[in-house]
């Protein structure tokens, strides 16, 4: 069965303080691993795709890597504006599914 | 600016109620999708279109219907809501064409079922 598995689920960081979120998948056949960040109340907001191992993605603070099992997504130095939800999903090759993970929340204090 | 509007952010229903919930996409997308978000659920997929009139169920199909009558639109039913329906709705396109799949999402509509 595809699964996706998201650690941990909340996680908490000073200003400054590197990290990273994981995720974790089963899927038979990848046609592409996403991730999204969510503000509260609001949808989630696409942030990057990637297709095969070995893959990497950067956007401000923000870097993506790709495994043939999991994914992730490093945060160097964040700022309290970078907390958010962020959401992993990937899609099956053959389908026009997407299966998400539950999540991490992320919390930057200042 | 590429959009995704969701008709409604709140809707308070009473059980047994029928209830549409609205989507207009602005980017002639041919897929469409409607999830629900639960805490410790995640996304959960209802249903998704890949054309016009055309849909497919997802996981969570039971008590909801769909229509996509033009290819801007689609919207999602609740036949008759219970209370097990309130959740967060959320309304995602995306393109057919080219590698990049990755799905645009409407703001959501928080729906309580009393």
């Amino acid at each position: 069965e595809d699964q996706v598995t998201q650690s941990p689920e909340a996680l908490r960081l000073q200003e400054g303080e590197s990290s990273s979120l994981n995720c974790s998948y089963t899927v038979s056949g990848l046609r592409g691993l996403f991730w999204y960040r969510q503000d509260p109340g609001k949808g989630p907001e696409f942030l990057f795709t990637l297709y095969s191992a070995g893959e990497e993605k950067e956007k401000e603070r923000l870097k993506a890597t790709l495994t043939k099992k999991e994914s992730f997504l490093h945060i160097t130095a964040p700022k309290p504006e970078d907390s958010a939800t962020y959401l992993c999903a990937v899609q099956a090759a053959g389908t026009y599914k997407y299966i998400f993970g539950t999540g991490t929340r992320l919390k930057v204090l200042a | 600016d590429v959009k995704v509007t969701q008709s409604s952010r709140y809707l308070v229903k009473r059980t047994g109620e029928k209830v549409f919930l609205e989507c207009v996409q602005d980017m002639d997308h041919e897929n469409m999708f409607w999830y629900r978000q639960d805490p410790g659920l995640g996304l959960r997929l209802i249903y998704f279109s890949y054309d016009v009139k055309m849909k497919e169920k997802g996981d969570i199909p039971e008590g909801y219907s769909v229509s996509r009558e033009k290819k801007e639109r689609f919207s999602l039913i609740l036949e008759s809501a219970s209370t097990n329906q309130t959740s967060m709705y959320l309304c995602a396109s995306s393109s057919r064409t080219g590698s990049n799949e990755k799905l645009f999402f409407g703001s959501g509509t928080q729906l309580s079922v009393l």
